[in-house]
Order: C-alpha cells, then structure tokens, then sequence
C-alpha cells in the first residue's frame, strides 16, 4: 500500500537555524497536507498543497510539492522556540480521497 | 465553537475491560476519523465514517468497533482491551472528502 515516508526523524536546532524536513510518498499523490503537533497537544493544520512544483509560504514557513508530486518540503527559516514541535506530511490513501496518509513525523526541537 | 470534542481525556483500564471512547463535532463535517498515536509511529487510521451511516476500516482496526451515531458524533470502543491498545487516540473530522482535519485534543488511554 501507498507509503508517506518522512526525515530526518528528529532535530534539534539552535534558535536562528534554518529547519528543513522532508516527504516522500510512493506513489503519486493528488496533493499533500501539512500538520504541526505540539508537545502535549493535537494535529493541527498548516497547508495544503495541490500544484505540481507549487511553492507557498506563511511568514517564515515555505512549503513545496515537487514537480512529480511525490515529494514535498517543509523549510522554516530562522527557527524560534516556537516552532518546537512534531511536524507530519499527509497525503491522501491509495487512490481514494476520503482518507489521509500520514508520514511518522519530523520533531523539532529548538534550543534558545 | 467546540469543534471537534472527545471524551475521556484520560483513561486506565485492566486488561479484558470495556470501554467506549466519544467524540462529538459541531462544525456539520460529513467525515469523521479515529487516528492512534503511538511513539515514533506517527498517526495511524483505525476506522473512518465517509458519511453519515457508513463507517470503514482504516489501517490497524484489529480490536476496535466504531459507531456513526449522528452526523455529530462517532464513537470508537475497544471490547476487550489489550496493553497494546495502550496509546492516544484522536478523532478529526472534516467537511467531505477532501480539506484540513480538524482534530480533538485527544485521549490518552493506558491498558494495564
């Protein structure tokens, strides 16, 4: 069945570094979502991607779905102590709609 | 707005206990979802409800039964529990097949 496969596992970074992860399905999807967990709490969403080479941002976040919408990227620029938490790529299961896939998560961890 | 509401918050059971885990959406999503969490292992989808009346196996429903109640609310229970069922459950909903999850805050069960 269709994999969503995530890195690096885990990071910790010092506040100001740059923070990327990664996400790489199997299959081709029809688009991709991104979810923040912080410690302690619930999923919470952050994007979606639907474009084949698409590029968003929100402030310091910039996301993109690569040109053979397999992969995606998740690149925080300047990490501050709030960015600390577990990051998780979602893509939709096999190739029906009504669920999501999602990837084991990157944890970032943010040191002052 | 609740949102997406689940109870227990928290939970220890003995093994071969019973128990019914609720969760209750006020936003009319179509869909409803119940994901385990479990360390290193991201989230993972135990049942799903497309829609009212229907409900559908996700990946790991060994050991589970779910109930569509009402478009508002879907409940998961575990028959006779298991220290491998010893995790946190989320339930999500969203409008229809596609779109964010909008996630509860959780429930944290422990099988002794």
């Amino acid at each position: 069945g269709q994999q969503v496969m995530q890195i690096p596992q885990y990071q910790h970074v010092q506040e100001g570094e740059d923070f990327t992860t990664y996400c790489n399905s199997s299959t081709t999807l029809s688009n991709i979502q991104w979810y923040k967990q912080r410690p302690g709490g619930h999923p919470v969403f952050l994007i979606q991607l639907v474009k084949s080479g698409e590029v968003k941002k929100q402030k310091r976040l910039t996301f993109q779905f690569g040109e053979a919408k397999k992969n995606s990227s998740l690149h925080i620029t300047a990490t501050q102590t709030t960015d600390v938490g577990t990051y998780f790529c979602a893509g939709p299961r096999d190739s029906g709609y009504s669920t999501l896939t999602f990837g084991k998560g990157t944890m970032l961890l943010v040191s002052p | 707005n609740a949102g997406v509401t689940q109870t227990p918050k928290f939970q220890v059971l003995k093994t071969g206990q019973s128990m019914t885990l609720q969760c209750a959406q006020d936003m009319n999503h179509n869909s409803m979802y119940w994901y385990r969490q479990d360390p290193g292992m991201g989230l993972r989808l135990i049942y799903y409800s497309a829609s009212e009346g229907t409900t559908d196996k996700g990946e790991v429903p060994n050991g589970y039964n779910v109930s569509r109640l009402n478009k508002r609310e879907f409940s998961l229970r575990l028959e006779s529990a298991a220290p491998s069922q010893t995790s946190v459950y989320f339930c999500a909903s969203r409008t229809g097949f596609a779109g964010e999850l909008f996630f509860g805050e959780g429930s944290r069960l422990t099988v002794l």
